[in-house]
């Protein structure tokens, strides 16, 4: 069973405009949130994260939202450029779990010029 | 630093065969982790090792699979013998602390036909 859930494959977007990525989550002793962006042959990279005391983290064009009630997050970029063209994952970690980190499907954005 | 490193970045081998992968993490981290990744089941943690110990090998999916750390700067994934359902990109990733932010290698893509 999944614990973290990014309910979308794929996702186009026009450069400018703004990409949403959303990413749903089971288990309430998350406590941290992270964002990795992955590129074809290569490891996935961190892009931002976000502690579950907060409701918002942002990083130049990469915000990241945290609504605890829903167990939603999303990331937010804008302005959305075609280098953004990428896997990203959402991934979860709990105080109690060793620090794993459960990681979502992922979803794949193109950024069009 | 040069981060993580993974040899060897592809691998093909037949069915029955030994595989041995190898990583060399980012120097000062204490913390390694093995992953698996397939498009069925995204990323999966195989095995978790700290201060060269393994901590959580709930992940590794069965007998054929083994992980050693033998000292904090090399740790080895081991399939004996393979067969064709390994074939997916193998991660190895580490951290330093307790700190969640994984640097990741750039995979060996195994292929075992």
């Amino acid at each position: 069973d999944q614990q973290v859930k990014q309910n979308s494959p794929s996702l186009s977007v026009q450069e400018g405009r703004i990409s949403i990525l959303n990413c749903d989550y089971t288990n309430s002793m998350f406590d941290y949130f992270l964002w990795y962006k992955k590129y074809p042959a290569e490891g996935p990279t961190f892009l931002i994260s976000i502690s579950s005391i907060k409701d918002k983290n942002e990083d130049g064009r990469f915000t990241v939202f945290l609504n605890k009630s829903a167990k939603h997050l999303s990331l937010h970029i804008v302005p959305s450029q075609p280098g953004d063209s990428a896997v990203y994952f959402c991934a979860a970690s709990a105080v109690g779990n060793n620090r794993k980190l459960i990681w979502g499907l992922g979803t794949s954005l193109a950024v069009n010029p | 630093d040069a981060g993580v490193i993974q040899s060897p970045r592809h691998e093909v081998t037949e069915m029955g065969q030994e595989v041995t992968l190898r990583c060399k993490p980012i120097s000062g981290h204490n913390s390694l982790f093995w992953y698996r990744q397939t498009m069925m089941r995204g990323l999966e943690l195989l095995i978790y090792f700290n201060n060269n110990v393994p901590i959580d090998d709930s992940g590794m999916p069965e007998d054929r699979f083994s992980a050693k750390m033998p000292n904090a700067s090399f740790s080895t994934l081991k399939i004996q013998p393979s067969e064709p359902r390994d074939s997916a990109v193998y991660f190895c990733a580490s951290i330093f602390d307790s700190s969640v932010k994984a640097f990741f290698g750039q995979g060996t893509r195994l292929t075992v036909v």
